[in-house]
Order: C-alpha cells, then sequence, then structure tokens
C-alpha cells in the first residue's frame, strides 16, 4: 500500500510569489490534514478535510493560504503572496478512522521563501 | 503557556539502555495519545496510540497515560542504534483529528 506522498519536496521561491503543495492520501482514507512546523517550532495544525469538504481549518494563519480536496482525493495548499515566515517544513496526513489509529504522514514539503 | 510540554533533549544513551521519554499537558480534554518517531528528513511515522488512561505494550515500546497527572510516557526496552530519531508526543481532544504536538525529543543511542 502506498504512503501519503507530497510533492514537490523542496521549493525555494521569492517573497511576494505563489506556491502551491500537493498532497496524495493514502487511498480510501477520508480525512486529510495540512500541519507546518516552522524553525525551532512544533509541528502545528492548519486544518482538516473530510472528503472535500473543510471540517475544521482553524489553524490557518491567515488568507493568504488556501487549501482545497478536489473530489475528496488529493489535495492543495497554495500561499499566495508567500511571506518570509511562512517558511518551514509542510507536512500532510491522512487516516480513516480519525485519531483512534493515529494519522500517516507524508515525507513533507520543505518550503523557503527568500 | 504550551498546551504539550516536551523535553527536546537530546538524550544520549548506550546501546540496551531503557529509555523513558515523557510529556506533561495542560489540557484535560485531551483523549488520543499518540507517539510519533521521526527520522532526518522524514514524516513521522506512528508508533503506538492510546485512548484515555493506561498501559499498551507494543514489543520493545511501552506506552503510558496517566490522566490524573496529565503525564505520559514512552519506555523503549533494549534500545538499538537504528532507535535514534525525534520521537515526539501528539494528542486530542476530538476522535483524533486535530492533533497537538510536543515539540519532539532527540534521541542518540550510542553502538
Amino acid at each position: 500500500e502506498a504512503g501519503v506522498t507530497q510533492f514537490p519536496s523542496h521549493s525555494v521561491i521569492e517573497k511576494g510569489q505563489t506556491v502551491t503543495l500537493r498532497c496524495d492520501p493514502i487511498s480510501g482514507h477520508d480525512n486529510l490534514y495540512w500541519y507546518r512546523r516552522v524553525m525551532g517550532k512544533e509541528i502545528k495544525f492548519l486544518l482538516h478535510f473530510v472528503k472535500e469538504s473543510k471540517q475544521d481549518e482553524s489553524g490557518m494563519p491567515n488568507n493568504r493560504f488556501l487549501a482545497e480536496r478536489t473530489g475528496g482525493t488529493y489535495s492543495t495548499l497554495k500561499v499566495q503572496p508567500a511571506e518570509l515566515e511562512d517558511s518551514g517544513v509542510y507536512f500532510c496526513a491522512s487516516s480513516q478512522s480519525g485519531g483512534l489509529r493515529g494519522q500517516y504522514f507524508g515525507p513533507g514539503t520543505r518550503l523557503t521563501v527568500t | 503557556q504550551k498546551e504539550v510540554e516536551q523535553d527536546p533533549g537530546p538524550l544520549s544513551v548506550p546501546e540496551g539502555a531503557i529509555v523513558s521519554l515523557n510529556c506533561t499537558y495542560s489540557n484535560s480534554a485531551f483523549q488520543y495519545f499518540m507517539w510519533y518517531r521521526q527520522y532526518s528528513r522524514k514524516g513521522p511515522e506512528l508508533l503506538m496510540y492510546t485512548y484515555s488512561s493506561g498501559n499498551k505494550e507494543d514489543g520493545r515500546f511501552t506506552a503510558q497515560v496517566d490522566k490524573s497527572s496529565k503525564y505520559i510516557s514512552l519506555f523503549i526496552r533494549d534500545s538499538q542504534p537504528s532507535d535514534s530519531a525525534t520521537y515526539l508526543c501528539a494528542m486530542s481532544d476530538t476522535g483524533g483529528f486535530k492533533t497537538i504536538f510536543g515539540a519532539g525529543t532527540r534521541l542518540f543511542v550510542k553502538a
């Protein structure tokens, strides 16, 4: 069974540019999550999809971040325009039954904004 | 005050030692407790999960939850160099959806 995949693995952009991160969850997992870890900080929750619907987006930092999950399959996270403080590692995770069995994480996308 | 406190270490032990990793938390609503292992440049990998208080054992790993003290632990027996990684505690107050992470403890097991 393939795990959670993320693309790209690393992205370097200039302040003010736009970046789109992609996540493909484990097949059959209705729940998809985005997290990020900025330098020296904990991994922080951004939002949670159930199929194509946003269930909880309380962790989204501001309206420069837009997440979508087309057809309840893969998800994208767009940052527009990017700021220096957006640099960090963005993780995607998926789960079938929520926390009872934990969430399965992808390898992350390392975003560097210069 | 952070919701979850975890000593970042690093923690260095000799091969074969018993390792104890701990987290404290402040939100009494947390019901689901997890431990993740993260190798360098990789995503977190789920090790153990428990619901409410109690112990759970899986091979060399034992997870303990004491909700009365708001304290969770992960024990690693017969530690191996391959156990060298960052260990993250995590917890949730719902069906395990929005998960709150500790800072992670870096563990080094010396051969």
